[in-house]
């Protein structure tokens, strides 16, 4: 079992372009969670997703970013015309159910730096 | 809407000697509590969880952690630390039967070990 695999684990971007953070759950796993971590601020919750549904969105910023779950594929993460303020690391998690009394399983983060 | 708040950004501590994290929740509903460990470059993982019963719960690697309802808090601690504890530390809570729960993280706290 591979557990939770994200890719790229770095990824360099000039101000304006777009940005593309994938995550694979793992196997058997249907929740997928996406959080950012920045410098001195911990993780913050963006987007709950299943299978093919947003769940809870509610930490996800207006503009510029969106998040799908296919039903055959990865996660996306997708940061539009990224700017300097979007340079952290992403972190993907998955688990079997809602999250709830469940064990979330993290990858091991997508850190995006934005030029 | 549930939160949680860690207010030592950074503990420093010498080896040997003991250590408590503190951890303070607030939540409408009842929760359910967890701790998750970060090693430097990696994803969070499980360090241990309290869901219901004994307030106090322990991990494999001799933390514990303990629940106390009127104080809202969540504090973990350890005896005796290791060099090879330090990492950092996030409290987190999820909400009791959600069909949409999602884990919400506190800001995190950074344990150093002096030797």
């Amino acid at each position: 079992n591979a557990g939770v695999m994200q890719n790229p684990r770095h990824l360099v971007r000039r101000r304006g372009q777009e940005a593309r953070l994938r995550c694979s759950p793992m196997k058997g796993h249907s929740h997928v969670y996406w959080y950012r971590q920045l410098p001195e601020e911990g993780l913050k919750f963006m987007v709950y997703l299943q299978k093919e549904n947003i769940i809870d969105e509610s930490g996800m910023p207006k503009e510029r970013f969106s998040a799908e779950f296919p039903k055959e594929g990865p996660s996306i993460l997708r940061i539009q015309q990224v700017v300097r303020g979007d340079s952290a690391a992403y972190f993907c998690a998955s688990s079997p159910r809602t999250a709830g009394a469940n064990v979330l399983t993290f990858g091991a983060g997508s850190r995006l730096t934005v030029l | 809407a549930q939160s949680v708040t860690q207010l030592d950004s950074q503990v420093p501590v010498f080896e040997e000697a003991p250590v408590e994290l503190r951890c303070n929740y607030s939540s409408s509903v009842s929760v359910y509590l967890f701790w998750y460990v970060q090693y430097p470059n990696q994803g969070l993982q499980l360090l241990l969880k309290y869901l219901s019963g004994s307030t106090l719960v322990e991990s494999i690697n001799g933390f514990e952690a303990e629940f106390n309802k009127s104080q809202t808090s969540f504090h973990l601690r350890k005896p005796s630390v290791h060099i090879s504890d330090t990492a950092e530390y996030f409290c987190a809570v999820s909400e009791l039967d959600s069909s949409a729960s999602k884990i919400i993280f506190g800001s995190g706290t950074r344990l150093s070990i002096r030797p």
